[in-house]
């Protein structure tokens, strides 16, 4: 079964501060894709970023960045000195080759930034 | 036009009315998928289609009613809803994920629909 488990529901930080919302996967999958997605309050959600299995090079972004690790299955982003703007509900998802490359989405960790 | 868009943004209707759902890609994607977010919930799939056919319906209960005419175009026709089924409908369109090759999902600003 494939599983994405962000077990942080809500987190508030103080504008400036650097924030990692946790994301940990289940799969037996040797092939799949990571992906992590921004809900803000407008509501469609916002591709920030894929990866596959194959690839644990940390990616940075400008201020994002992840950090991926197979051996932990983790699949960390982290915002360095948050903005307002950042504030927005923030979504892990998996795909992989046994569930046909359906996409499994976390619950979503809420980020609120405060000026 | 680009992206994915949906209409309406919002939507009230009683339990016996019946009324539709549309997204509209422009990507040429060949994948569509209508996804469920209520409060407090993960995201839930409902539908996908491949190439205008469907190939999941993950046990949607037959009030919702599917349809995809095209590669572009996607319907939720909605009939005799529950209060429960209130939340935001979102749609998404991608490439076609079952070569093995799967991108990112493109998603529509959604539907939030209100069932009274």
């Amino acid at each position: 079964a494939q599983k994405v488990t962000q077990a942080q529901t809500e987190i508030s930080v103080v504008e400036k501060e650097d924030v990692t919302l946790d994301c940990v996967y289940e799969t037996r999958d040797t092939t799949y894709y990571l992906f992590w997605y921004k809900q803000p309050p407008s509501g469609e959600l916002v591709f920030l970023i894929r990866r596959n299995s194959f690839d644990e090079q940390n990616e940075i972004s400008g201020r994002y960045s992840w950090n991926f690790q197979k051996s932990t299955s983790s699949f960390n982003f982290t915002i360095t000195a948050s903005q307002v703007v950042d504030s927005a509900v923030y979504f892990c998802a998996l795909s992989g080759s046994t569930g046909g490359f359906k996409t499994i989405f976390g619950a979503g960790t809420r980020l609120f930034v405060k000026a | 036009e680009t992206g994915v868009t949906q209409t309406p943004r919002h939507l009230v209707m009683g339990m016996t009315n019946k009324k539709s759902l549309k997204c509209e890609q422009h990507l040429g994607h060949n994948a569509m998928y209508w996804y469920k977010q209520s409060a407090k919930k993960p995201l839930e799939l409902m539908f996908v289609y491949n190439f205008k056919e469907q190939t999941e319906n993950n046990s949607v209960p037959s009030r919702f009613s599917p349809e995809c005419p095209n590669s572009s175009h996607l319907f939720l026709h909605l009939h005799t809803l529950q209060p429960e089924d209130s939340a935001l409908y979102l749609c998404a369109s991608s490439q076609d994920p079952t070569g093995g090759v799967n991108t990112e999902a493109f998603f529509g600003q959604g539907t939030r629909l209100t069932v009274v």
